[in-house]
This record gives structure tokens, sequence and C-alpha cells, in this order.
């Protein structure tokens, strides 16, 4: 079947530190993965995308980057993490990427930045 | 400029049905309406989408107005587990940067 993972679920980290969260899927082989951000009542911002190995899309600047070492991974980081970074970060897929069934999403990880 | 407009919370009886609704009066001809779901903590999880005609599957009814200007999400029976965060997206594009997802309606089923 397929599924998807993520982690840690929750992670405290002071400012200025550095971050590595992960996302893996099962199941599938070259899966369009996203990185969203969803700040304390608000709505999910998109912060990349990729459709392959090493390929990355941006849609918002800031010190954040993704990469995706392998078909099935893919890895959101920071050098130095600011206050504001603080929120719920979720990794999402599309199932049949071509069709028009919806995204899949990972439990998502609370990142609180102090 | 936001492609849809809904209310910001609602309240349903457990059991009763759930309508939830969306106004999208800019939407383009090629455009689809999304709906999904987050339960606190949870990352969103797909429910249902349309174009033009009206769509039922297993968790839900979606009824798409002859103008395609509005939308209405159906939960038949509420239950408790249904209380959830509820977006309504207008796209053309089931992924990426075209897929917003805004503040959405707070739906609370109560016993």
């Amino acid at each position: 079947s397929q599924t998807i993972h993520q982690w840690p679920a929750t992670l405290v980290q002071p400012v200025g530190s550095p971050l590595s969260l992960e996302c893996t899927v099962e199941g599938t082989s070259n899966p369009n993965l996203y990185w969203y951000r969803q700040a304390a009542g608000r709505g999910l911002q998109l912060l990349f995308y990729s459709v392959g190995i090493g390929q990355i899309s941006s849609e918002v600047p800031q010190n954040l980057s993704a990469s995706r070492p392998q078909d099935r991974q893919f890895i959101l980081s920071s050098k130095k993490l600011l206050l504001s970074d603080s929120g719920f970060y979720l990794c999402a897929w599309i199932i049949h990427r071509g069709g028009r069934d919806g995204y899949t999403f990972g439990s998502g990880t609370r990142l609180t930045v102090v | 400029d936001a492609k849809t407009t809904q209310p910001p919370s609602m309240d349903c009886a457990e059991g009763r049905a759930a309508n939830l609704p969306c106004n999208h009066s800019t939407i383009s001809g090629n455009e689809y309406v999304y709906w999904y779901r987050q339960i606190h903590s949870q990352g969103p999880q797909y429910i249902i989408h349309g174009l033009k005609n009206n769509e039922t599957n297993e968790m839900a009814s979606l009824i798409i107005t002859e103008d395609r200007k509005s939308s209405t999400l159906i939960l038949p029976h509420a239950t408790l587990r249904d209380t959830a965060v509820y977006y309504c997206i207008v796209t053309m594009d089931n992924y990426g940067q075209n897929f917003v997802f805004g503040p959405g309606t707070r739906l609370s089923v109560l016993p």
C-alpha cells in the first residue's frame, strides 16, 4: 500500500540551530512531493515541491531549503532557524499524478523555535 | 484576491447533515472545486472534487450550482469525528503552487 512517513512529530529548537525534517513515501515510484507550512490559525503555505531526484522548486523565499536525495525521500532543512520558522510542517504527495485525485498528507511535524 | 469565500465557522448537531458553503464567483471553465478537511493537529485529508456535475463518494456529496459560482459540501450524517476545518479550493491543477489552502470553515459537530 502507499504510505507517507514524516518525522519527528514534534520538535523544539533554539533560534540559530539547524533543522532537518524528513519525509519518505512507500508503495510508489517517482512521486511528486511537496512541503507545506501552516502557521498557527492560518491556512497552508506551499514551500517547496519536487518532481524528481535533485529537482526542487521553491515557492517562498526564506531561510529554508529542500533536497530530494532519493526518489522517495524529501528533506526540509535550515542552517539557522528563526522564530518565524515555528509552525506545522507537512509533507504531501499526489497519489495519482496526472489524474484528478488529491494530495495525501503526512502526519506533520510541529516545530517550535524558542 | 481570494478565489474562494467560506464562512469562518459553523455548528452542526450530531447525526444531522452538515452543509458547508463555498463561493467562487470568479471560477473559470476549466477550474475544479476541491474539498479537504483538517482535523486538529493532523495533515489535511482529501474529501471530494468536481468540475460541473454533482459528485458523491463514501465521505460526502458535492453540489455545484449550474453557474458554478458556488458549491456546497454535504456530510449527510455528521459525527463528532467530523469536527475539523474544511477547505474549499478552486484550481485548474490538483497540485503545486496553484493549489491554495485558505482559512477554511471550522465545523463543530455538537453532541
